[in-house]
């Protein structure tokens, strides 16, 4: 069973057009974010959400715009879609309520614009 | 916000040979995690560690958090060791962001 997983893995799309990716986590965390790596391999936080709540927006652009259905779920939906998007997201989950939480990892959501 | 550089950048070693990653953070943490990507982009969570030490396998991790460092060793290394080794920390309670640090390049030479 694949604790947090997104969908989907790989997205070729041209300049201009709107996608989304989805993210679930089945270890009953409270807490889900959205990371972004670049192609330097540094990895920021975008977003968090807790208990569908969100939390943390890293001044991140408005075409950007995270979803949470429920604890389970948080989508990310990326409008008008530039070069510069192009990158690796991560999405991840822990539990709540401490700093003494570890963090789990999907397995990433390999992003190209064209 | 918090600062966290990792050194060295880029490591290439052969297999057999133990490594010493490096941490440093600007500033107090309450949670610093290492991870290791693989070559395939996975990130898996390899130790929670805001102070102390810890042991796993051929891996151990110590966190001197009254210097602001951490570090990573890997012992007697394999190929599958390959990747990116990233230190992460948190400076306060509850649901704050984890910072990443700047990332070790790990390759492991047959």
């Amino acid at each position: 069973d694949t604790a947090v997983s997104q969908t989907p893995k790989y997205l070729v799309t041209q300049m201009g057009n709107d996608k989304s990716i989805k993210c679930e986590q089945n270890l009953g965390h409270d807490t889900m974010y959205w990371y972004k790596q670049d192609s330097k391999k540094f990895l920021k936080i975008m977003f968090s959400y807790n208990n569908k709540e969100l939390i943390i927006n890293e001044t991140v652009p408005n075409r950007f715009s995270p979803k949470s259905p429920d604890k389970a779920h948080l989508n990310l939906h990326i409008n008008s879609l530039e070069l510069g998007d192009s990158a690796v997201y991560f999405c991840a989950s822990s539990p709540a309520g401490t700093a003494k939480n570890t963090i789990y990892f999907g397995e990433g959501s390999w992003l190209t614009v064209v | 916000g918090i600062q966290v550089e990792q050194s060295p950048p880029d490591l290439i070693l052969q297999e057999g040979a133990n490594s010493t990653l490096r941490c440093n953070f600007s500033d107090s943490v309450n949670n610093l995690q290492w991870f290791h990507q693989n070559p395939w982009g996975q990130l898996i969570n390899l130790f929670y560690i805001p102070s102390g030490t810890k042991q796993n396998g051929r891996l151990s991790a110590t966190t001197v958090a009254t210097e602001r460092y951490s570090l990573l060793y890997i012992s007697s290394s394999q190929t599958t060791d390959s990747g990116v080794y990233f230190c992460a920390v948190k400076t306060g309670f509850g649901n704050e962001k984890l910072t990443f640090g700047t990332g070790t390049r790990l390759t492991i030479i047959p």
